[in-house]
């Protein structure tokens, strides 16, 4: 049970903005959100993650529901390095094990 | 500081023969979690250590399979008499500590493939 759900593919072209949804809708108060994306034979690498507010980092910016029921990856200017596979995954506090579930595969069109 | 390493990167076996896989945790690290990842699937947690120990071991099969995180040296998974069903990318990753803040570092992966 990954707990999230993801839309299994996306396009977007080269230089235009990516919005990569997920949906979270039973999370708990106290759930962080956690984005991974695993490029083509690669392990994966953790993108950002957050709890309520709206974050960014140098790679991505992430929006999150009021109701925290959802939430999107932004990916301010799509390059084709970042084709991969993006993993959004629910992190409670403490050990969890964590469950990647089978993500979005986002191409990116020259 | 050098990321996770895991060696080898490739690993080829005939049924019944024994695998090994190794990993190496990010310097300071010394959480460790083991995933499978069959072709166009997404990752199974197998099992996590810490240094010496098992905390969970719920997603790794009850047979042919074990994990260890010895004091000195790297973390290792064994895979004994493997089948063809076991050919999978398996992937390490480490951590500082546990909780919502402490993203997982991952290695490249060993490739099992089982002839």
């Amino acid at each position: 049970d990954a707990k999230t759900t993801q839309p299994n593919s996306m396009e977007s072209n080269e230089e235009e903005p990516v919005h990569l949804p997920c949906n979270h809708s039973t999370i708990s108060g106290t759930d962080y959100i956690h984005w991974y994306r695993q490029l083509p034979s690669q392990g994966p690498e953790y993108v950002i993650h957050g709890l309520t507010s709206n974050v960014n980092n140098r790679m991505a910016s992430l929006a999150i529901a009021e109701d925290r029921k959802s939430s999107t990856l932004i990916l301010h200017r799509a390059t084709l390095r970042d084709a991969a596979v993006y993993y959004c995954i629910r992190y409670s506090g403490g050990y969890q094990k964590v469950t990647f579930g089978t993500g979005t595969k986002l191409q990116v069109i020259p | 500081n050098a990321g996770v390493m895991q060696n080898p990167r490739h690993l080829v076996r005939r049924r019944g023969q024994e695998a090994r896989l190794r990993c190496s945790p990010m310097k300071g690290h010394s959480h460790v979690y083991w995933y499978r990842q069959l072709p166009e699937e997404g990752l199974k947690f197998m099992v996590y250590l810490q240094k010496e120990n098992i905390i969970d071991e719920s997603g790794m099969p009850k047979e042919r399979f074990s994990a260890e995180f010895p004091k000195e040296g790297p973390s290792i998974l064994r895979i004994q008499q493997v089948v063809r069903g076991d050919s999978a990318a398996y992937f390490c990753a480490s951590s500082l500590d546990t909780g919502s803040h402490n993203e997982q570092f991952f290695g490249p992966g060993t490739r099992l493939t089982v002839l």
